[in-house]
């Protein structure tokens, strides 16, 4: 699993409420990934980081923030959360000097 | 149009058999290109990449990449049920370097291998 351990691995929360969820990494990885998954849409990107306090946004980045203080810790944020955004989330991190990517376990969440 | 068109099954074979699931792309900069293999409620892991043109073997995995044809395939040979699971094809443009590395992924193929 490349060292990456996501938090909550599920979380059920309603319509209008703030969530946060969190990716760790152990082996200092300069970049970092949020993807989510749906059916019919595979993987799509969020966000990504290129760096402490360096993010960007990805193809599916509306309604999301990121944040990323610290090297090993890479913050996804809604705001206001929609029923839209009911997905399994996925954080990556990228293997230095190549494209291969490597995936954290998910995080489940379902917006009521 | 999306970029990249995987079958999204689903595919069930008998086990033993050869299995070819495939993805076109449409975008001739991709020179990267990935397998991922993903079982329920799991993370994607990476199973094959190769780059450019050309075919890469790993144990029982054949991963092949015709660029002329925008045509990426993985080939299992003697499947098992272990092997079914979501397989997931991704490539990028870029080679390492400095860029954020953007994958571009295929839609996913559910395969189900039967004893």
């Amino acid at each position: 699993d490349a060292g990456i351990t996501q938090s909550p691995r599920h979380k059920v929360t309603e319509t209008g409420t703030p969530v946060t969820l969190r990716c760790h990494q152990t082996e200092n990885h300069r970049y970092m990934y949020w993807y989510r998954q749906d059916p019919g849409h595979g993987l799509r990107l969020i966000h990504y980081s290129y760096g402490v306090k360096d993010t960007d946004k990805g193809e599916v980045s509306d309604g999301y923030s990121v944040s990323r203080s610290k090297t090993e810790d890479f913050l996804l944020t809604l705001e206001s959360a929609t029923s839209s955004q009911t997905s399994v989330y996925f954080c990556a991190i990228r293997a230095t000097n190549t494209d291969t990517q490597y995936f954290g376990p998910g995080t489940r969440l379902t917006v009521l | 149009q999306k970029e990249v068109e995987q079958d999204p099954g689903p595919l069930s074979v008998p086990e033993g058999a050869i299995v070819s699931l495939n993805c076109t792309y449409s975008n001739s900069a991709f020179q990267y290109f990935m397998w991922y293999r993903q079982y329920s409620r799991k993370g994607p892991e990476l199973l094959m990449y190769t780059y450019s043109s050309g075919n890469k073997e790993d144990g029982r995995f054949t991963a092949q990449v015709d660029k002329s044809s925008k045509y990426i395939s993985l080939f299992i040979r003697d499947s098992q049920p272990s092997d079914s699971a979501t397989y997931l094809c991704a490539m990028t443009d870029n080679a390492g370097g400095t860029s954020y590395g953007k994958l571009t992924f295929g839609q996913g193929t559910i395969l189900t291998v039967h004893p």
